[in-house]
């Protein structure tokens, strides 16, 4: 059974201050590594797909890097808005297609 | 671009009925899509994935007489929860996979069985 792991589970932050959370996956059979951004009552919107070990991507304030050697991933944001409060999603995959979720990271901001 | 739609976003039915969840690629054509459900304090888990014009492919321990998957067309496919039962409650969201690996999620459906 693969596992995937999120933490923190939520996450209060300051507008104005950075943050940023995990996702550790399995580092055997890797594929990509997809980061969501999931407002609640809308659809979960895409961030990234991530590839590469070493990779590091950018939209915005937010940005991501990954280690699949070790298994893990960072997602970033700089400067923290009222609209960045969401839950971000992690999911791993080992092929082109099934992905494995994390629980997520509940993320508000207090403005 | 890559919306994706699903009807309805919340249903109550009666234990022992079927209910209907659709899903649409609105604005591209979707090969195959995916269906999801989420049980409270839980991640999304994968039941299915369904390709236009063939049989659904499910996920170990889902009941495929149970959740039936249609996917008649690139941009509709459908799940049937048949004879539902209170512990069929759950979170129920599609995606559909585009052009690249990413998968565009609909809305969801929250289903309540009385």
């Amino acid at each position: 059974i693969l596992n995937v792991e999120q933490s923190p589970q939520s996450l209060h932050v300051q507008e104005g201050d950075s943050t940023n959370f995990t996702c550790s996956f399995p580092s055997s059979n890797f594929y990509a590594l997809h980061w969501y951004r999931w407002e609640t009552a809308k659809s979960p919107e895409a961030l990234f797909v991530m590839t590469l070990n070493g990779d590091e991507k950018k939209k915005g304030r937010i940005s991501a890097t990954l280690n699949t050697k070790e298994g893990y991933s960072y997602l970033y944001i700089k400067g923290s808005q009222p609209e960045d409060s969401a839950t971000y999603l992690c999911a791993f995959s080992e092929g082109a297609q099934k992905l494995v979720f994390g629980q997520g990271t509940r993320l508000t901001i207090n403005p | 671009g890559a919306v994706v739609s699903q009807h309805p976003s919340w249903v109550i039915c009666k234990s022992g009925t079927s209910v209907k969840i659709e899903c649409r690629s609105l604005d591209f054509q979707a090969t195959t899509m995916f269906w999801y459900r989420q049980f409270p304090k839980q991640s999304l888990m994968l039941m299915a994935t369904s390709n236009e014009g063939s049989k659904a492919t499910y996920e170990q321990g889902v009941e495929k007489d149970k959740f039936l998957i249609n996917h008649a067309s690139l941009t509709l496919s459908t799940l049937t929860v048949t004879s539902a039962h209170p512990e069929d409650s759950s979170f129920y969201i599609c995606s559909a996979g585009g052009s690249t690996d990413t998968q565009y999620f609909g809305p969801g459906t929250r289903l309540t069985v009385l």
